[in-house]
């Protein structure tokens, strides 16, 4: 099945900065990768995502990566804003639905 | 519209006893997904169901889960003999087509088992 590697666990950065996640995955037949922000103590929320046709999205401030030989994915976020801190995670998806072990954001002011 | 919904928010089990978690997913909603979400952990996929078919159960921990929904709509995730382990945040998902593309989710029930 398939297996997500998220990284990094944590990242702090100052409001304004760019931040960047990145995933990897291990399907080469996935074909659909999302990434969630999730608030403390709130559900998880569709932001943005990516199919396996493109390489690229973007939308304003976030755009998505997708690298398929290499097999990664990355979330890229500018300007970042206080209200940015959050847990985000991505997910490779075929058949099988993985979600990487999440990111913990900071944006400070 | 309305996004979706679960109840309760909050269970609090003794080990040994049985729970229902309710899901009611966006209307016109096709595909429903249960997902398990330990602390501090990323979502971990339980099931998935088209209208009331349930196409995929590869993820349901052990014989204890099980997970219905029999009118296509609203859809019950059922924990029976709950132990310790079971003590997570159980989130449900829908998306409008067919396929497992752009899932939206619901609060969660977080559940305690004592």
């Amino acid at each position: 099945g398939e297996n997500v590697e998220q990284h990094p666990s944590t990242l702090s950065v100052q409001e304004g900065d760019s931040a960047v996640i990145k995933c990897t995955y291990s399907d080469s037949a996935s074909n659909y990768f999302p990434w969630y922000k999730q608030e403390l103590g709130k559900r998880p929320q569709l932001i943005i995502d990516i199919r396996s046709n493109v390489g690229e999205k973007k939308d304003q401030r976030i755009a998505v990566t997708l690298n398929k030989t290499a097999k990664h994915f990355s979330l890229h976020i500018t300007e970042t804003q206080p209200e940015d801190s959050a847990v985000y995670f991505c997910a490779a998806i075929n058949n099988d639905m993985r979600f990487g072990a999440g990111t913990r954001l900071t944006v400070k002011p | 519209g309305a996004g979706v919904s679960q109840s309760p928010r909050y269970k609090v089990a003794k080990r040994g006893q049985d729970v229902a978690l309710r899901c009611d997913p966006i209307s016109g909603h096709v595909s429903l997904f249960w997902y398990q979400q330990a602390l501090g952990q990323g979502p971990e996929f339980l099931t998935y169901f088209q209208n009331e078919a349930q196409l995929d159960k590869s993820g349901l921990p052990s014989d204890r889960f099980f997970a219905e929904r029999p009118e296509g709509s609203v859809s019950t995730l059922k924990i029976q003999r709950t132990q310790q382990e079971d003590s997570a945040v159980y989130l449900c998902a829908s998306s409008s087509g067919q396929g497992i593309y752009e899932q939206y989710f619901g609060p969660g029930t977080r559940l305690t088992v004592t």
